[in-house]
């Protein structure tokens, strides 16, 4: 089955900083990753996804790079702020079946 | 349009009590799901389905029972509540494949 990997566990950076989160899955045949942000006391929430035919993808400050090849995505967000401060776990998919999650990452953005 | 909803928020059960976890869709979603996710930890699928009266195992699905009666509630039963069972659960659902929507979670402490 589907296997997926996420680094780093935690991960701090300074407002106004990029951060970058990745994933690696083990199922070649895996053809959606999405990306869901979780607050503390909420429940995680989608911000960005992306499908196998697509090798980028963005959205304001956030992005999504996929290398199919390597089996890996990687989430990127420019421009910190306080209010990105959150738990964000990648998952992949393959057609109809289940989500697969990462173990999440933890940032923290220090005004 | 309330998305997925779940009731209650908090609950507190003692050592071999039952309850039911309630989930509730507004979307026509065919697919929906119940994690687990522990403090600290990602999430991991307890049971699913993929329509009304289908339901199927996901990772950890010993001490629990799910029925799909109709395509907008997907309950969660704890027969025997034991400690090990003290988490956050969260309800999703999607249409096919592609991006989950969650609930808000249930917080169970079991004492």
């Amino acid at each position: 089955g589907e296997n997926v990997e996420q680094h780093p566990s935690t991960l701090s950076v300074q407002e106004g900083d990029s951060a970058v989160i990745k994933c690696t899955y083990s199922d070649s045949a895996s053809n959606y990753f999405p990306w869901y942000k979780q607050e503390l006391g909420k429940g995680p929430q989608l911000i960005i996804d992306i499908r196998s035919n697509v090798g980028e993808k963005k959205d304001q400050r956030i992005a999504v790079t996929l290398n199919k090849t390597a089996k890996h995505f990687s989430l990127h967000i420019t421009e910190t702020q306080p209010e990105d401060s959150a738990v964000y776990f990648c998952a992949a998919l393959k057609d109809t079946d289940k989500l697969i999650f990462g173990t999440g990452t933890r940032l923290q953005v220090f005004p | 349009n309330a998305g997925v909803t779940q009731t209650p928020k908090f609950r507190i059960l003692k050592i071999g009590q039952s309850m039911t976890l309630q989930c509730t869709q507004d979307m026509n979603h065919n697919y929906m799901y119940w994690y687990r996710q522990d403090p600290g930890m990602g999430l991991k699928l307890i049971y699913y389905s993929v329509g009304a009266g289908i339901t199927d195992k996901g990772e950890v699905p010993n001490g629990y029972n799910v029925s799909r009666s109709t395509t907008e509630d997907f309950p969660l039963r704890l027969e025997l509540a034991a400690p090990s069972q003290t988490s956050v659960y969260f309800c999703a659902s999607n249409p096919s494949s592609g991006g989950y929507t969650f609930g808000s979670g249930t917080r169970l402490t079991v004492v």
